[in-house]
C-alpha cells in the first residue's frame, strides 16, 4: 500500500524567511512524488514532481523539493517566502511497483506567510 | 485557453435527489478523474477514465456513477444524494497516467446535500 503524510496542518512563516513544508511517504517500491498548491476557491495547480534522476527538483514560483530516499521524505522548500505564497499545499505519491495506478494525496498543509 | 471546466460551480440538493456534474477539457487529454475534497482528508479519487468509453473505480466510488462518451467530457452522477456526499468535487485531466503526468484541475463544484 502507498501512503503519504503531511505532519503539519499549518505552517506560519514571515515574509522573506525560508519556508519548508514537510512530506513523508511510504511505498513498497520506488516513488513518483508530486507537490500541488491550492489557492482559495481554486483547483489544485502542479508545482513540481520527482520521477527519477537528480534528488533536488526545481518547480514553479521558485519552489524546490528534495527527494530523500533514506528518510522517505520529499519536503517542499523556498529560500524567501512571499505573502502570495499563502495557500494550501498537497504532497502526492504513487508507488511505481504497486498495483494502484492512482496518486495518493496527503491531507494538506496550510501555509501562511505573514507580512 | 479554458483548460478544465466544471459545471455547475455550486449546487444544493435534498437527500434522495439526483444530479450530474459535467467536466469538460480542451487539452485532448486521454485521462480524466473525479476527486472529492473534504477538510483534513486531502483529495480522494472517486472514479477515473483512461480514454473515451472507459471508466474505472477509484478509492471512494460508492454512490457515484460516471460516463465518458466523448473524449473531452467526463460526467459524474449522483443517483440518490446523501448528506455524506456534501463535499467539493474536482475534475482533473492528464496527458499521461497519474504516475508521471501532472494533473490539470478544474475550479471545483461545491455540493451541499441537506
Amino acid at each position: 500500500a502507498q501512503s503519504v503524510a503531511q505532519p503539519e496542518d499549518q505552517v506560519n512563516v514571515a515574509e522573506g524567511n525560508p519556508l519548508t513544508v514537510k512530506c513523508t511517504y511510504s511505498v513498497s517500491g520506488n516513488p513518483y512524488l508530486f507537490w500541488y498548491v491550492q489557492y482559495p476557491n481554486r483547483g489544485l495547480q502542479f508545482l513540481l514532481k520527482y520521477i527519477t534522476g537528480d534528488n533536488l527538483v526545481k518547480g514553479s514560483y521558485g519552489f524546490e523539493a528534495e527527494f530523500n530516499k533514506s528518510q522517505t521524505s520529499f519536503h517542499l522548500k523556498k529560500p524567501s517566502a512571499l505573502v502570495s505564497d499563502s495557500a494550501l499545499y498537497f504532497c502526492a505519491v504513487r508507488d511505481r511497483a504497486g498495483s494502484a495506478r492512482q496518486l495518493t494525496f496527503g491531507s494538506g498543509t496550510q501555509l501562511t506567510v505573514l507580512p | 485557453n479554458a483548460g478544465v471546466t466544471q459545471t455547475p460551480k455550486f449546487r444544493v440538493l435534498k437527500t434522495g435527489q439526483s444530479m450530474t456534474l459535467l467536466c469538460a477539457q480542451d487539452m485532448n487529454h486521454e485521462y480524466m478523474y473525479w476527486y472529492r475534497q473534504d477538510p483534513g482528508m486531502g483529495l480522494r479519487l472517486i472514479h477515473y477514465s483512461v480514454g473515451e468509453g472507459t471508466t474505472a473505480k477509484g478509492e471512494v466510488p460508492d454512490g457515484y456513477n460516471v460516463s465518458r462518451l466523448k473524449k473531452q467530457n467526463f460526467l459524474l452522477g449522483l443517483e440518490s444524494a446523501a448528506p455524506s456526499q456534501t463535499s467539493v468535487y474536482f475534475c482533473a485531466s492528464s496527458y499521461q497516467g497519474q504516475g508521471t503526468g501532472e494533473l490539470f484541475f478544474g475550479e471545483g463544484s461545491r455540493l451541499t446535500v441537506l
